[in-house]
């Protein structure tokens, strides 16, 4: 596609659900990254996916939270029995290789109510 | 830890004034530093990327210099326009076994018209 596309744009969720936020990146993007941007806490690194190899998970907050790359492509964020401390606008990014130019997505904006 | 400040964290200037906005990190190897804008409620929009091995990139009316040694990077924007209005953030990738962009707070530019 012309650039990463995130979805849903917004989601609000009921405390305890569980959600999925989905990223499509750049095609032929080989590495997929996974970011969150909650007030007072900055952009912080969650997990990411570099072609066929073991994701780098070291970011993720807690067991609740995993994510998958299906085919080397599009990626899922999955959050389990969301807390109110997971709002936060969640953000992907897709470079051609690791440590090459960043491209971002517009962001999934969760709201736990 | 790679760590990267940015300074100030809010900026108001006239429209037409040159300014310079700072970014900092503590852990000189790195691969690449990036600068990014991003408008309320959108995603990151890259400006420049800076490989380690350069000192600076221009595009248009910006202009980003590196120096790994002091651990400083600066994003220099000329003639400033109310459209330059956004938040400005640097983001380090860093050489290490943690891979993976390490951002400041930012800088909120307003430019009045």
């Amino acid at each position: 596609g012309a650039g990463v596309s995130q979805s849903p744009s917004n989601k609000v969720t009921e405390k305890g659900k569980d959600v999925e936020l989905r990223c499509d990146p750049i095609s032929g993007h080989t590495a997929l990254y996974w970011y969150r941007q909650s007030l007072g806490q900055g952009l912080e690194f969650l997990i990411y996916f570099q072609g066929n190899s073991a994701p780098d998970k070291s970011g993720l907050p807690s067991d609740r939270f995993s994510a998958e790359r299906t085919g080397g492509s599009v990626s899922t964020l999955t959050i389990q029995r969301t807390q109110q401390e997971d709002s936060a606008v969640y953000l992907c990014a897709s470079h051609v290789v690791r440590g090459t130019e960043a491209f971002f997505g517009q962001g999934t904006r969760l709201t736990v109510v | 830890k790679q760590e990267v400040t940015q300074i100030p964290a809010a900026l108001s200037v006239p429209e037409g004034e040159n300014l310079v906005l700072n970014c900092s990190f503590t852990d000189s190897a790195i691969y690449n530093l990036q600068w990014f804008r991003q408008d309320p409620g959108k995603g990151l929009t890259s400006l420049l990327l800076i490989q380690s091995s350069q000192r600076e990139q221009t595009s248009g009316r910006l202009n980003a210099s590196l120096d790994k040694s002091s651990g400083r990077s600066t994003l220099y924007i000329a003639a400033s326009q109310p459209g330059d209005s956004a938040t400005y953030l640097c983001a380090a990738f860093s050489s290490g076994s943690a891979r993976q962009l390490t951002f400041g707070s930012g800088t909120q530019l307003t430019v009045l018209p």
